[in-house]
């Protein structure tokens, strides 16, 4: 199976604007998980979609938001952009099997805000 | 409520010693535990990981954790590091928590391998 894809992998944008991130899953995986990463902040949760519903959510702004489309696609958009969102933005999918909690991750969009 | 604590920011050794990476957890509900490995620019990928059963957890690249319910511990142990071991190491921790399966992850150790 092919893993977990994102695009675009680098992304250079100015403070202010605003940026959307793809993500595609495993096939068969209907849920997909965004997490933030920094070196200060570590791996942090943003949400996580299944079946076109946002499921959870993390304790980030309302300027970062999420959708998840019928294939399973999902994009994230971060509004506004500041300079402290300059990260590797993480997609992960996971299966509905026992194994639902094991989670597969893409190699990460790596976000500059200048 | 869960949580994770790795020991050690960053762990050195030399090649061919063994690698002992600490991990500590804490849930209100029976744990799932995981290993993650991250090499410079890209994702996490599981190394290994522990829902029921067998206590002693074989992972991939000749890695293995124990899972101690009593000293609530899910250490992450190679006998011989080789020189591409070098990465950030990551424990997380799950559990269906409100319905809720989405893992906790530590802050990280980057595993050093010296020559």
């Amino acid at each position: 199976k092919a893993g977990v894809t994102q695009t675009p992998r680098y992304l250079i944008k100015t403070r202010g604007q605003q940026v959307t991130l793809s993500c595609s899953p495993i096939s068969g995986h209907r849920s997909v998980s965004w997490y933030q990463q920094t070196p200060g902040q570590g791996l942090q949760f943003l949400f996580e979609y299944f079946s076109e519903t946002q499921r959870n959510k993390g304790n980030f702004p309302g300027r970062f938001s999420g959708r998840q489309f019928s294939n399973s696609r999902s994009e994230m958009n971060v509004s506004t952009l500041e300079l402290g969102d300059s990260a590797l933005y993480l997609c992960a999918s996971s299966s509905t099997g026992s194994d639902s909690y094991e989670q597969y991750f893409g190699p990460g969009t790596r976000l500059t805000v200048t | 409520a869960q949580s994770v604590t790795q020991l050690g920011s960053h762990v050195s050794v030399s090649e061919g010693a063994l690698v002992l990476l600490r991990c500590n957890y804490s849930s209100s509900v029976p744990p799932y535990l995981f290993w993650y490995v991250q090499y410079p620019n890209q994702g996490l990928q599981l190394l290994l990981k522990y829902t029921t059963g067998a206590t002693l957890v074989k992972g991939i690249n000749g890695f293995e954790a124990e899972f101690k319910k009593s000293e609530t511990s899910f250490h992450l142990t190679k006998p011989s590091a080789h020189m591409s071991d070098a990465a950030e190491y990551f424990c997380a921790v799950s559990g269906a928590s409100g319905g809720s399966y989405i893992p906790t992850f530590g802050r990280g150790t980057s595993l050093i391998v010296h020559p």
